[in-house]
């Protein structure tokens, strides 16, 4: 039973540029969430979804940052017209149930030149 | 405002020891509270979870407890191994809707052969 996927494990990006980050939930796993952690600061939750559905994006920013979760495929966090400040790693995480154990990626570490 | 609160930061001992990491949070309105483990580089690893209704879990040399009205968590670890060196997380859920986990900062253990 594979993990958690996250694709690319590493991601460069000039200033001005998208950067899209791929996760495939755990096989059972329909709650997905989305998570970022800045150098030097701990985990900040950004996003959780369902199957087409957005249930709380609280953490999200406002501008330039969207998150999918599609019936078919994997969940899509979008980041548009990056910044210096964008540069972090991104963790994404499943469970089957909302009240289940959260499982995380290995994380895509975004980097804006 | 939910905080969460790991002491100590960093913590070194020699292999065999038993020891405790602790994690308190302000708001004892919690769903369930996880500890991970996350190793340099690498996404988390879910070590146990305990919901708002339970004291205590257990896994091998681990039994993390709870005591909600306090707002407090511990980790123990018992005959702590070399292998255990990580930074050890914990985070807190605060209703099952949202996948918002809170987190605390981290303790560094590293384990001395």
């Amino acid at each position: 039973n594979a993990g958690v996927m996250q694709n690319p494990r590493h991601l460069v990006r000039r200033r001005g540029q998208e950067a899209r980050l791929r996760c495939s939930p755990m096989k059972g796993h329909s709650h997905v969430y989305w998570y970022r952690q800045l150098p030097e600061e701990g985990l900040k939750f950004m996003v959780y979804l369902q199957k087409e559905n957005i249930i709380d994006e609280s953490g999200m920013p406002k501008e330039r940052f969207s998150a999918e979760f599609p019936k078919e495929g994997p969940s899509i966090l979008r980041i548009q017209q990056v910044v210096r400040g964008d540069s972090a790693a991104y963790f994404c995480a499943s469970s089957r149930d909302s009240n289940e154990k959260l499982f995380f990626g290995s994380g895509t570490q975004l980097s804006v030149l | 405002k939910q905080e969460v609160t790991q002491i100590p930061a960093a913590l070194s001992v020699p292999e065999g020891e038993n020891l405790v990491l602790n994690c308190s949070f302000t708001d004892s309105a919690i769903y369930n509270l996880q500890w991970f483990r996350q190793d340099p580089g690498k996404g988390l690893t879910s070590l146990l979870l305990i919901q708002s209704s339970q004291r205590e879990q257990t896994s091998g040399r681990l039994n993390a407890s709870l005591d909600k009205s306090s707002g407090r968590s511990t980790l123990y670890i018992a005959a702590s191994q070399p292998g255990d060196s990580a930074t050890y997380l914990c985070a807190v859920r605060r209703g099952g809707n949202t996948g918002k986990l809170i987190f605390g900062q981290g303790t560094t253990l590293q384990v001395k052969p």
